[in-house]
């Protein structure tokens, strides 16, 4: 059972646009929803995390979006560079000693 | 210097051959992880280790044994290997709890079985 749903599963976006990747969650324990960014050939990293405490975070040109009440949270990525070309991943956490997560999305910015 | 390190980063063996993935942090963390990426880039919690202890044992093949010799090192060996084993295996580690605070994860360790 797939515990974060993800989607889109591929995005292309011209340089300059913004991304947007969504992600919905059930379980309502979960208190801890970062992003990870994965580049070909190495591990995913930390890009942006946010507790249920807040309804928006920003980082430079990321942002998540939190929405409890309807257990969504989404990352955007304003003016989106070349450089952003990677697969992001949402994830959760909070119960169950792991993270849980989403199915990733491979974002192309076309120059 | 690199934070969570894993060695081989390719292994390519036969089907049958029993071979291990090593894994060591610096960061002084309490918590490490064995995480499978498979070709469709789905990461799936394999293990996680707190403090040397076995926290979580997903619904992995027996013939997958984790190994913490301290806390700073997890290593993965595997039995008897099969096509299916084939993928990457990414090491992770955290502060505190298990999962409860940013994960650091290795390059990764592309094992292909032949």
């Amino acid at each position: 059972q797939q515990q974060v749903k993800q989607s889109p599963q591929s995005l292309i976006v011209q340089k300059g646009g913004i991304s947007i990747i969504n992600c919905a969650y059930e379980n309502t324990a979960f208190d801890y929803f970062p992003w990870y960014q994965q580049f070909p050939g190495k591990g995913p990293a930390l890009l942006i995390a946010i507790r249920p405490d807040v309804s928006e975070k920003k980082e430079g040109r990321f942002t998540i979006s939190f929405n409890k009440s309807a257990k969504q949270f989404s990352l955007h990525i304003m003016d989106s560079q070349p450089g952003d070309s990677a697969t992001y991943f949402c994830a959760a956490s909070g119960t169950g000693n792991q993270f849980y997560f989403g199915t990733g999305t491979s974002l192309t910015v076309i120059p | 210097d690199t934070a969570v390190s894993q060695t081989p980063k390719y292994l390519v063996t036969q089907m049958g051959n029993d071979k291990s993935i090593k894994c060591e942090q610096n960061l002084g963390h309490d918590t490490m992880y064995w995480y499978k990426q498979d070709s469709k880039k789905f990461l799936k919690i394999m293990f996680s280790y707190n403090n040397k202890e076995l926290i979580i044992n997903e619904t992995v093949p027996n013939r997958f044994s984790p190994k913490s010799p301290d806390k700073a090192h997890l290593n993965l060996h595997i039995n008897s290997l099969e096509l299916g084993d084939s993928a990457v295996y990414f090491c992770a580690s955290s502060q505190g709890v298990a999962g409860r605070t940013e994960a650091f994860f290795g390059q990764g360790t592309r094992l292909t079985v032949v």
